[in-house]
């Protein structure tokens, strides 16, 4: 199995432009997740998926869009990149049942907006 | 709202001793789950243990434990016989049981020193 799979590994957009981060993973997990990483301030949750077809919000989803139509992927889109979402993010992914299930991260990706 | 506290951002140790990490935490939930991941400089997020709040015994898992106080609401990592492998930034995390929303600390950065 390759786990979860984060692409690109880094990225580097202009204000406004717009991109979608890639998630996958092959281990048939139904909760995928998104998170940022900044400096001082732990991982937020932006979006996640209980499945194929249904997503929600996290902490900080502002600015930030998903979808779920196959079980093994989850892209994060951002329409319009700002300064602010210049982050780390990580997707995770886990079986199912909050908790009693080990979530599982990718690599993340190093996205830089000037 | 659930929150997570990590008080202590920067720590060290010397190899071979053992060093604790704090961690509080804040709910009217009843039933949750608290984790422990490590970060090392890789960036890969990796679960190091899981407490289930309806169980009494402290989890552990080889050379890590954890002190965990419900009533205090204190979540704490024991690492015994520290290794040069577990420098890494720590966090710790909450998911109220049939949730998907995982709040994670602002992370401690262990160093262990030769």
């Amino acid at each position: 199995n390759a786990g979860v799979t984060q692409t690109p590994k880094f990225q580097v957009l202009k204000t406004g432009q717009s991109m979608t981060l890639q998630c996958a993973q092959d281990m048939n997990h139904e909760y995928m997740s998104w998170y940022r990483q900044d400096p001082g301030m732990g991982l937020r949750l932006i979006h996640y998926s209980v499945g194929a077809g249904i997503t929600d919000q996290g902490e900080v989803p502002n600015g930030y869009n998903v979808s779920r139509s196959t079980t093994e992927d989850f892209p994060l889109r951002l329409l319009s990149a700002a300064p602010s979402q210049t982050s780390v993010y990580f997707c995770a992914s886990s079986y199912g049942l909050a908790g009693t299930d080990t979530q599982y991260f990718g690599p993340g990706t190093r996205l830089t907006v000037l | 709202a659930q929150t997570v506290t990590q008080s202590q951002p920067e720590m060290s140790v010397q190899e071979a001793e053992t060093v604790t990490l704090s961690c509080t935490y804040d709910t009217s939930e009843n039933n949750y789950y608290l984790f422990w991941y490590k970060q090392p400089p890789s960036r890969q997020m990796i679960l190091v243990i899981r407490q289930e709040a309806y169980k009494q015994q402290n989890a552990t898992e080889n050379r890590f434990s954890v002190n965990f106080q419900k009533a205090a609401k204190s979540f704490s990592l024991k690492i015994s016989d520290s290794q040069l492998g577990d420098t890494a930034m720590y966090f710790c995390a909450y998911v109220t049981s049939g949730t998907y929303k995982y709040i994670f600390g602002t992370g401690t950065r262990l160093k262990v020193l030769a």
